[in-house]
């Protein structure tokens, strides 16, 4: 069975530009949790989406936001990028039911120059 | 959340049992232990997650002391390849939502 799949692996932009970042949950997995590691710091949640809805959201501004599509895929979008939005993007994924284990992809790392 | 405390780091012979402690004195009885690992740069990788009683996969063992204020989490023949920061963290059973992840146990296996 496919894992949680993230892409690009790899992503540089100047600040100011924008981002997007994907992520592919794994099949029958309908929650998709954002998280983001930036250097030297823990993971932080971002964003979380299930059934096509923004459920929760971290403490991150409103240039950080997504979607979820039809299909469980998530994007998340970063606008207005700043040297401090330089971290490795996690995505997971889990069951729709309460408090179900949530499985993380590889992840995108970001580099804003 | 309940919190957790870890050591920062441990050190373990490879071939030897790695046994990572967490103390999570204020959990409350609807809330479940998990552990992930994180091998540097990639994703968090789930291991294993217990209520009450101990569990065992084809990873680890959890054991979860009987007033469920602290865990052990054994890799039974450490190998190289389980150099990684190890995360406990405690989890409600009745919420969808986000995981807190702590600063976690940088485990080291030695040659």
């Amino acid at each position: 069975e496919a894992g949680v799949t993230q892409s690009p692996t790899h992503l540089i932009k100047t600040r100011g530009q924008q981002a997007t970042l994907r992520c592919s949950p794994i099949s029958g997995h309908t929650s998709v949790y954002w998280y983001q590691q930036a250097l030297g710091l823990g993971l932080q949640f971002l964003l979380w989406y299930d059934e096509g809805e923004e459920r929760n959201r971290g403490n991150f501004p409103p240039r950080f936001s997504g979607r979820q599509f039809p299909n469980y895929s998530s994007e998340l979008n970063v606008n207005a990028l700043e040297l401090e939005d330089s971290a490795l993007y996690l995505c997971a994924s889990s069951l729709r039911y309460t408090g179900k284990t949530q499985y993380f992809g590889p992840g995108t790392r970001l580099l804003v120059l | 959340d309940a919190k957790t405390t870890q050591p920062t780091s441990m050190d373990c012979a490879e071939g030897r049992a790695a046994n990572l402690p967490c103390n999570h004195s204020t959990i409350s009885g609807n809330e479940y232990v998990y552990w992930y690992r994180q091998i540097h740069s990639q994703g968090p990788q789930y291991i294993i997650h217990g209520l009450k009683n101990n569990e065992t996969n084809e990873m680890a063992s959890l054991i979860i002391t009987e007033d469920r204020k602290s865990s052990t989490l054994i890799l039974p023949h450490a190998t190289l390849r389980d150099t990684a920061v190890y995360y406990c963290i405690v989890r409600p059973t009745n919420r969808d939502d986000k995981i807190i992840f702590g600063k976690g146990t940088r485990l080291h296996i030695l040659p």
